[in-house]
């Protein structure tokens, strides 16, 4: 079955940076474009950034340019979020999910928290 | 393009129906997801392209609309189905800002 297993997460300081991972499994993950989608505590859901099945492609929420970046490793079966210069405002949980239909997420990882606190 | 759902809260008693709304600010087609999440949980796919139901979805769920208004009814409320709900659209994979389902 379809799997996708979140790590990195954790407490770091403001103007810090935290590398989070995820390791899929249960489909053939060099052809989907992968997403993290994050959830601040109250709030709705919100798109983070996308990488294409090859990895070329790219993209990232406004609210971020500049200080993250999606990379991914097929071989490994692994997708990763550098965030740069972090915030109080990125705290949150953040999923790795699986795009289907171009838009939609049938599939979510269960989630890491990240908490930028001094 | 904003997603507004409407209400932000509904409560219901089990065996009623509930009926959620999702409004986009210009037409996106049916380019529209629901999602269900429960506290501590992820959310969870319900329905996609407005009308179809995901995998292993019961059949008490359904979505309706295009354009701009959609709507997502659960025809007889299940004790499990009390939870916020989440509309989502395709550009910049927009999430609307939740309806919760409360027990009355």
């Amino acid at each position: 079955q379809v799997q996708l297993v979140e790590s990195g997460g954790g407490v770091v300081q403001p103007g810090r940076s935290l590398r989070l991972s995820c390791a899929a499994s249960g489909f053939p993950f060099s052809t989907y474009t992968m997403h993290w989608v994050r959830q601040a505590p109250g709030k709705r859901p919100e798109w983070v950034s996308f990488i294409s099945p090859d990895g070329r492609n790219t993209y990232q929420a406004d609210s971020f340019r500049g200080r993250l970046t999606i990379s991914r490793d097929n071989s490994k079966k692994k997708v990763f979020l550098q965030m740069h210069n972090l915030r109080s405002e990125d705290t949150a949980v953040y999923y790795c999910v699986r795009e289907d239909g171009g838009y939609y997420f049938q599939y979510w990882g269960q989630g890491t928290l990240v908490t930028v606190s001094s | 393009i904003e997603l507004t759902q409407s209400p932000v809260t509904l409560s219901l008693s089990p065996g009623e129906r509930a009926t959620l709304s999702c409004r986009a600010s210009q037409s996106i087609s049916s380019h529209l997801a629901w999602y269900q999440q429960k506290v501590g949980q992820a959310p969870r796919l319900l329905i996609y392209e407005a009308s179809s139901r995901a995998t292993g979805i019961p059949t008490r769920f359904s979505g309706s609309g295009s354009g701009t208004d959609f709507t997502l009814t659960i025809s007889s409320l299940e004790p499990e189905d009390f939870a916020l709900y989440y509309c989502q659209q395709r550009d910049n994979w927009l999430f609307g800002q939740g309806t919760k389902v409360e027990i009355k």
